[in-house]
C-alpha cells in the first residue's frame, strides 16, 4: 500500500522559514516525479512544485520561485520542500503526491497534508 | 500560463440522476505526437486529500466507480456522473499538466437536492 506522510508544517512568522518532508512507502519512490500542492484555507488547490525521479529536473509556480526548494534523498524514500522567506499568502495545507507516470501525468496517491501558518 | 475554467461553481443534483462538470482551458491541453490530452479530474471530500478520478481526459483510475467518466478534448472537457449517490458531494477539481505551471481549475461544489 502507497504511503505518504508529510511533517513539518507550523507557526511561524513571516520571512521566516520550514522545512517540509514527505516520507513514502509502499513503492519504488526512486522511480516516481512527485508534486507538492497546497490549499490555503477555503481555497482551491494549486500545484506548487513537481521534482523528477532522481531530482535533476524541478519545477516552480512562479510566485515561490527563489524562495522554495523541492528536493528529494532517494536513499531515506523522502521529498523535501526548504520553504524560505514565508509569507503569510503561503499559508496552506501542503500535500505532497505520486505522479501516475512523468510529471506532466496525474497525481494517483496524496498524502493527508502538512498545515502551514504564516502570522 | 493555461487557465483553467470550471463550470458551473456549485451544482445540486438529486440522488441518482446525473451530474455534469466542464472543464475549459485557455489552450490546447492535447499533446499531438501522442494523442493524449493531458488533463485529470480529482475529488476532494471535506478534510480529506484530493483523489484522483479520471486521467488523460477519459481514463478512469483503478477503484473509481463506473458512474464516474470523463470526456472531451483539446480546450473543453467534461466530468459525468451517471447516477449520483451520497458519497458523490463533494469539491471536483480539473488539472492540466500540458505545460508548468501545472494548473487547476477553481473547482465545483457538488451537492445533493
Amino acid at each position: 500500500e502507497v504511503q505518504l506522510l508529510e511533517s513539518g508544517g507550523a507557526l511561524v512568522q513571516p520571512g521566516g522559514s520550514l522545512r517540509l518532508s514527505c516520507a513514502a512507502s509502499g513503492f519504488t519512490f526512486s522511480s516516481n516525479d512527485m508534486t507538492w500542492v497546497r490549499q490555503a484555507p477555503g481555497k482551491a488547490l494549486e500545484w506548487v512544485s513537481s521534482i523528477n525521479h532522481n531530482g535533476a529536473n524541478t519545477f516552480y509556480v512562479d510566485s515561490v520561485k527563489g524562495r522554495f526548494t523541492i528536493s528529494r534523498d532517494n536513499s531515506k524514500n523522502t521529498l523535501y520542500l526548504q520553504m524560505n522567506s514565508l509569507r503569510p499568502e503561503d499559508t496552506a495545507v501542503y500535500f505532497c503526491a505520486k505522479h501516475v507516470a512523468g510529471i506532466n501525468s496525474a497525481t494517483n496517491d496524496w498524502g493527508q497534508g502538512t498545515r502551514v501558518t504564516v502570522s | 500560463d493555461i487557465v483553467m475554467t470550471q463550470s458551473p461553481d456549485s451544482l445540486a443534483v438529486s440522488l441518482g440522476e446525473r451530474a455534469t462538470i466542464n472543464c475549459k482551458s485557455s489552450q490546447s491541453v492535447l499533446l499531438s505526437s501522442n494523442n493524449k490530452n493531458y488533463l485529470a479530474w480529482y475529488q476532494q471530500k471535506s478534510g480529506q486529500p484530493p483523489r484522483l478520478l479520471i486521467y488523460w481526459a477519459s481514463t478512469r483510475q483503478s477503484g473509481v466507480p463506473d458512474r464516474f467518466s470523463g470526456s472531451g478534448s483539446g480546450t473543453d472537457f467534461t466530468l459525468t456522473i451517471s447516477s449520483l449517490q451520497a458519497e458523490d458531494v463533494a469539491v471536483y477539481y480539473c488539472q492540466q499538466g500540458y505545460s508548468n505551471p501545472y494548473t487547476f481549475g477553481q473547482g465545483t461544489k457538488l451537492e445533493i437536492k
